[in-house]
């Protein structure tokens, strides 16, 4: 099993659809997680945190269930702009590294 | 006011040849950081230093190896490159090896 798993997509959405990524990850003492965002030849940038209690920033909202060992990302009202790939990471256990292990990426194409 | 910066960014070479790969951070950041991503985009970790001190060193030939002359600097040598080192390469930091890893522009490198 993958230790961090995504639905490749693509996803195709038009503009101002609402849009929904979900990841999951194998080791349940993995301590933080995130999303990041990828555009086609790009460096990979930090998108959010995200965190236990669930966090909003805008229009996009994210979830995290441990005990599903499931992460969400939510775009609302999605526009051109937010066609990328979506990361999902996570941190796992293990002292004082940061290792990030990286979801494959989900592809999300926002159309006119 | 490029903050991590890599060079060359495109680097085309024949299999057999030896090659290195340049990354700078003007953050003052502490820990830097190799990923490689492949032809499938699987983004994935190499190595990690902080301060000058290596603390991840991932299932990597010792064909390649890191070198960091000082906490701005890591670069990444390859002996004998194959074809299946073709990748991109990104180079990352962060401050403390906890917070948010921020991504270089990536070097494309093309063995023949």
């Amino acid at each position: 099993r993958k230790e961090v798993e995504q639905d490749p997509g693509p996803f195709n959405v038009p503009e101002g659809a609402t849009v929904a990524f979900n990841c999951t990850y194998s080791n349940s003492a993995s301590q933080s997680f995130f999303w990041y965002r990828q555009d086609c030849r790009k460096e990979p940038k930090l998108l959010m945190s995200v965190y236990s209690s669930g966090n909003e920033d805008g229009r996009f909202t994210a979830q995290l269930n441990r005990a599903s060992q499931y992460i969400s990302l939510l775009i609302r009202d999605s526009k051109l702009s937010d066609s990328a790939t979506y990361l999902c990471v996570v941190n796992p256990p293990g002292g004082a590294t940061n290792k990030l292990i990286f979801g494959t990426g989900t592809l999300l194409a926002v159309q006119p | 006011d490029t903050a991590v910066s890599q060079t060359p960014k495109y680097l085309v070479t024949q299999m057999g040849n030896d090659k290195s790969i340049k990354c700078e951070q003007n953050l003052g950041h502490d820990t830097m950081y190799w990923y490689k991503q492949d032809s499938k985009k699987f983004l994935k970790i190499m190595f990690s230093y902080n301060n000058k001190e290596l603390i991840i060193n991932e299932t990597v030939p010792n064909r390649f190896s890191p070198k960091s002359p000082d906490k701005a600097h890591l670069n990444l040598h390859i002996n004998s490159l194959e074809l299946g080192d073709s990748a991109v390469y990104f180079c990352a930091s962060s401050q403390g090896r906890r917070d948010t890893q921020y991504f270089g522009p990536g070097t494309r490198l093309t063995v023949l």
